[in-house]
Parts: C-alpha cells; structure tokens; sequence
C-alpha cells in the first residue's frame, strides 16, 4: 500500500514555463513533507520542505503547496530552467519517526 | 564541509553472499538513515541510527541490518544475497532525524 504516490512517471516542460509536479498522501497523520530532487549517479538534494500546519512555502523559484482537505502537495518551479532535469522525489515523515518516499517523477525541461 | 560518503561506489556480488556497505556522514551529524533505491519501488527507508541506537526501522527482512559506530560513521549489512537485493544503496545524514537530510552518492549493488 503506497501512502506518498506520484502518479506521474514523468513530465515534459518548455524552458521558462511553470513546472508542477505533483503528489498525493494518504496518511493524514504526516507532519511534514519534503521534496528531494535527484540527478543521476548522485544523492537526492534537499529541495524544499513544509509543515503540516502551513499550505505554502516558497524559496525562490520553488513553491510548495499543501492542501491537507485533499491530501495533495505540488511542487512548482517558475521559471524552469534546464537544471531543473531531474528526478524529484516527495517525501513523508510523521511522529512515528519514518519517512516514506514517493517513486519520483522524472522531469524534462525542453530547449 | 565534506559531504555523505560512501564506499565502496560499486560492488558485485553473487547470490548467498554477503555484503558491507559503508557510510561517513557530515561531520557533526549523529544521524544516519540508509536506503534502498530499485527502479520499481522507487526509495525505501531501511534504518536510522542515532547514537550507536537503531531508532527506526523500515519493512526489510533480518537480512538486512547496520551499526553506527561512537564517530558516528556507519555501516549496513546484508546476508544471504538475492537478486532481488539489486539497486542503489543510499546513506544520509542529519544533525537529528529525518528531517533536511544530506544524502551520499550511493552504493550500487549487482547481485548475479
């Protein structure tokens, strides 16, 4: 039973355009969420992280968006740039002290 | 600041053996997590250690374990390989918990 999922394997964006990736939960007693993004033959780098109390955060080009009536969370990236190529990956963790991972989404920004 | 590494990078092994994979995290982090990424399951959470203590642990069989060491370094063991053991091993490191971890470049394992 995946409790972090997204659905989207991966997503194709113009250079410049908004990125938003995406994530639903289902375990509603997650405290926080994180995203890592991942290139390849390296560790995932942590992105951007928010609490369960809050329904934003925002560091620069990156956003989060928490809506915890739908348990969904998207990561938006404006403008993207060609950097951004990369594996993202969300991330749930609560009192219980585990951390649970979606299966990422592979993100291409396009010349 | 140096970051996560882990050694060996790569490794081969065949079914039945055993194998140790070893992780230094960011000097001045007491946390250590290790993990388990395969192209199907995406990322696994296996352990964390904190303190030289196991405080948390995934849903991996026996067969997979780790120690902390008093330097904080770690170590992650596997017995009885199968082939299914496959895939990137990832270590990360936090000054405590899981929260904002730094993650190493992994250790990729075959087992033929």
């Amino acid at each position: 039973d995946q409790q972090v999922k997204q659905n989207s394997p991966s997503l194709s964006v113009q250079e410049g355009r908004i990125s938003i990736l995406n994530c639903d939960y289902t375990n509603s007693m997650f405290d926080y969420f994180l995203w890592y993004k991942k290139y390849p033959a390296e560790g995932p780098t942590f992105l951007i992280s928010i609490s369960s109390i809050k329904d934003k955060n925002e560091d620069g080009r990156f956003t989060v968006f928490l809506n915890k009536s739908a348990k969904h969370l998207s990561l938006h990236i404006v403008p993207s740039q060609p950097g951004d190529s990369a594996v993202y990956f969300c991330a749930a963790g609560g009192r219980d002290d585990k951390i649970i991972f979606g299966k990422g989404t592979r993100l291409h920004i396009l010349p | 600041k140096a970051g996560v590494t882990q050694t060996p990078r790569y490794l081969i092994k065949t079914r039945g053996q055993q194998v140790t994979l070893s992780c230094s995290p960011i000097s001045g982090h007491r946390s250590v997590s290790w993990y388990q990424q395969t192209p199907g399951q995406g990322l696994q959470f296996l352990f964390e250690y904190f303190s030289e203590t196991q405080r948390n642990k995934g849903n991996f069989p026996g067969r997979f374990s780790g120690r902390q060491f008093s330097n904080s370094r770690s170590e992650m063991n596997v017995s009885t390989l199968e082939l299914g053991d496959s895939a990137l091993y990832l270590c990360a490191s936090s000054l405590v918990g899981l929260y904002e971890q730094y993650f190493g470049p992994g250790t990729r394992l075959t087992v033929t």
